[in-house]
């Protein structure tokens, strides 16, 4: 149980074009869906959380228009880069939790190629 | 503040030797503990979890970690290991404030000798 999946595993697009990344809990309901990202050699840096049917809490110095963050429902949460540029590029990775656990739930993550 | 520090950014060992990767935190409630491990260009996969309770963890691939409320510490440990353990591992730590919100360490690589 406790499954995150997250679509596309991987992403090459443009300079300027928008990337949408999805993030879906499998088998339970995320209440709360966070967005990290992580440069190669680093660490997660948290970007942003997100409540269902609430907006999103950004991290400090993150863009909120260039990361538009989507909690539809309880099991879905997008990430969209908007106008992607090359020193987007990295890996996102989501992650999921439900008031039962005390945990977060990771996806297997997403690398993004701004060419 | 809450943080995470593991003051080894890199750590060889030859295979079948012991393990210890340092973690220590600061955290001002009371702290929920996990250790993962990351191949390169994979995701995060969970090897144990500190809550409550018993304060040696048992997790998979034979690691196991030590919570240490006096030192805010939370090694892992792994008494002999194995070439496929090399890897980057991250300690975390989280509470019931922040909707759990983690805080993560900036990672250690192993790498282990044949």
């Amino acid at each position: 149980g406790a499954v995150v999946s997250q679509h596309p595993s991987r992403v090459i697009c443009k300079s300027g074009t928008s990337v949408k990344i999805e993030c879906r809990s499998l088998d339970f309901q995320a209440t709360t869906m966070f967005w990290y990202r992580q440069f190669p050699k680093q660490s997660l840096m948290l970007m942003a959380t997100s409540n269902e049917g609430s907006k999103a809490t950004y991290e400090q110095g993150v863009e909120k228009d260039k990361f538009l963050i989507n909690h539809a429902s309880l099991t879905l949460s997008t990430l969209t880069v908007t106008s992607a540029h090359p020193e987007d590029s990295s890996f996102y990775i989501c992650s999921a939790r439900t008031n039962i656990y005390n945990e977060q739930f990771f996806g297997p993550g997403t690398r993004l190629t701004v060419l | 503040a809450q943080s995470v520090t593991q003051p080894d950014i890199h750590i060889t060992v030859s295979e079948g030797a012991s393990l210890e990767l340092r973690c220590n935190y600061s955290y001002g409630a009371t702290p929920y503990l996990f250790w993962y491990v990351q191949s390169p260009g994979q995701g995060l996969q969970l090897l144990l979890k500190y809550f409550s309770g018993d304060t040696l963890v048992q997790g998979i691939k034979g690691f196991e970690a030590e919570f240490k409320r006096s030192q805010s510490s939370f090694n892992l440990r792994k008494p002999s290991v194995h070439w496929s353990d090399a890897a980057e591992y991250f300690c975390a730590v989280g509470g019931k404030d922040n909707f759990n919100k983690f805080y993560f360490g900036s990672g250690t690589k192993l790498n282990v000798k044949p």
